[in-house]
């Protein structure tokens, strides 16, 4: 099983700011295969990001991902009120089983 | 645009079968997608627990497979979740989810709250 782990757990940033989050696997994405997901309070996750790099419909550019391997990172780059949300990584390389990392809280400062 | 809709019966009694089903609207179940079941225990993360695909092969989490069953209902465009033998443990948002051939979940339900108790 590949395991995910995020980091920071929480990151307290204001709006305007840009956010950086991390995600690190296990064993390498060999396809680069992941995602990421921002779900808010209440709500199902949404998808941001597939193939470590590809934004989804209808995610604005403000929305990056890259990274390669075992290493990926989420970039937001100026933090709207809206982007306060967790976020998760998500691995689709290697299933059963397909495999969520534990979440990074974006909070407001 | 694709819209999926958990529905169940409400509460379980521990020892007892979870079962949930997911209407699909929008799109056909008999896409190349996989047709998934994620969940999340309160205040918790993600837990992926299983997919069917159009063909019917299906896949479990290893931690969950011997007390998972995925179905596909073509005939009604939906899919269903039947989770056996649960404890308060189970007690969770459950969420079904179409994953894309490669494996990221683009459409997902608004969730379910499925609670255990006696």
């Amino acid at each position: 099983e590949i395991v995910l782990t995020q980091s920071p757990g929480t990151l307290s940033l204001s709006p305007g700011e840009r956010a950086t989050l991390s995600c690190r696997a296990s064993q390498s994405l060999s396809n680069n295969y992941l995602a990421w997901y921002q779900q808010k309070p209440g709500q199902a996750p949404r998808l941001l990001i597939y193939g470590a790099s590809s934004r989804a419909t209808g995610i604005p550019d403000r929305f990056s991902g890259s990274g390669s391997g075992t290493d990926f990172t989420l970039t937001i780059s100026r933090l709207e009120p809206e982007d306060f949300a967790v976020y998760y990584c998500q691995q689709y390389n290697s299933s059963p089983p397909r495999t969520f990392g534990q979440g990074t809280k974006v909070e407001i400062k | 645009q694709v819209q999926l809709q958990e529905s169940g019966p409400g509460p379980v009694k521990p020892s007892g079968t979870l079962s949930l089903t997911c209407a699909v609207s929008g799109g056909s179940i008999s896409s190349s997608n996989w047709w998934s079941w994620v969940r999340q225990p309160p205040g918790k993360g993600l837990e992926w627990i299983g997919e069917i695909y159009h063909s019917g092969t299906t896949k479990y989490n290893p931690s969950l497979k011997s007390r998972v069953t995925i179905s596909l209902d073509k005939s009604k465009n939906q899919f269903s979740l039947n989770l056996s033998s649960v404890t308060a443990a189970d007690t969770a948002v459950y969420y079904c989810a179409r994953g894309s051939y490669w494996g990221y979940f683009d459409y997902w339900g608004q969730g379910t709250l499925v609670t255990v108790s006696s």
